[in-house]
């Protein structure tokens, strides 16, 4: 299958630090790419969604100017956590889709995790 | 709205068992289902999906069927394993979106 790799895999950053984590599809063009928080024990949220070279729509409740993110080109997306807090420190993933058409599916990264101390 | 119920756990197995972990959903149209598997610390792995009713899908020795009749798309492995220890996610794209919906996760634990 399609690979997706995000990087880093955990990260530790400083209160009022921001991180920027990066997402890449490897082997297909990705038209559209997901961001997704998950909290221990529990499912994943979706935060975003970015299309290649237009804005990302953000979810209901999701800050758009504290989660940035950016789909410069067809294989990368990038989200940074501005300003993060301790509040902020959890499991993110990123996923791509080819949108080829018909029912694609997603492929996922390996994902980050993010402390904030 | 779109949304997926799965049972909860954790399920606690001992090897060779059989294992079910049951999935329901709610949407419009004809959705394609999923079952994404998610091992400690990594992200997730598309275990089999099923795009129209009545197909099966089947990975691994899992499988699951696309039941239109009664919304549910249950996942079965006749013979688990340790290393089938993870975490499995049922999930949905709706037929007029592009979108995943997932179930909130069934924690399974397969012991020797």
């Amino acid at each position: 299958g399609a690979v997706v790799s995000q990087h880093p895999s955990w990260v530790i950053c400083k209160s009022g630090t921001s991180v920027k984590i990066e997402c890449r599809s490897l082997d297909f063009q990705a038209t559209t790419m997901f961001w997704y928080r998950q909290f221990p024990k529990q499912s994943l949220m979706l935060m975003a969604t970015s299309n290649e070279g237009s804005k990302a729509t953000y979810e209901q409740g999701v800050e758009k100017d504290k989660f940035l993110i950016n789909h410069a080109s067809l294989t990368l997306s990038t989200l940074t956590v501005t300003s993060a807090h301790p509040e902020d420190s959890s499991f993110y993933i990123c996923s791509a889709r080819s949108g080829t058409g018909g029912i694609s599916e997603a492929f996922f990264g390996q994902g980050t995790r993010l402390t904030v101390v | 709205g779109n949304s997926v119920t799965q049972m909860e756990g954790p399920v606690t197995l001992s090897e060779e068992a059989f294992l079910t972990i049951n999935c329901t959903y709610t949407a419009t149209g004809y959705p394609s289902l999923f079952w994404y598997v998610q091992y400690p610390g990594e992200g997730l792995q598309l275990l089999l999906k099923a795009t129209k009713a009545d197909d099966k899908g089947s990975n691994k020795g899992f499988e699951a069927t696309y039941r239109k009749e009664t919304t549910s798309f249950h996942l079965e492995k006749g013979s688990v394993q340790v290393s089938d220890s993870a975490v499995y996610f049922c999930a949905l794209i709706p037929s007029n979106d592009y979108k995943l919906s997932f179930g909130a996760g069934t924690t399974v634990t397969v012991r020797a």
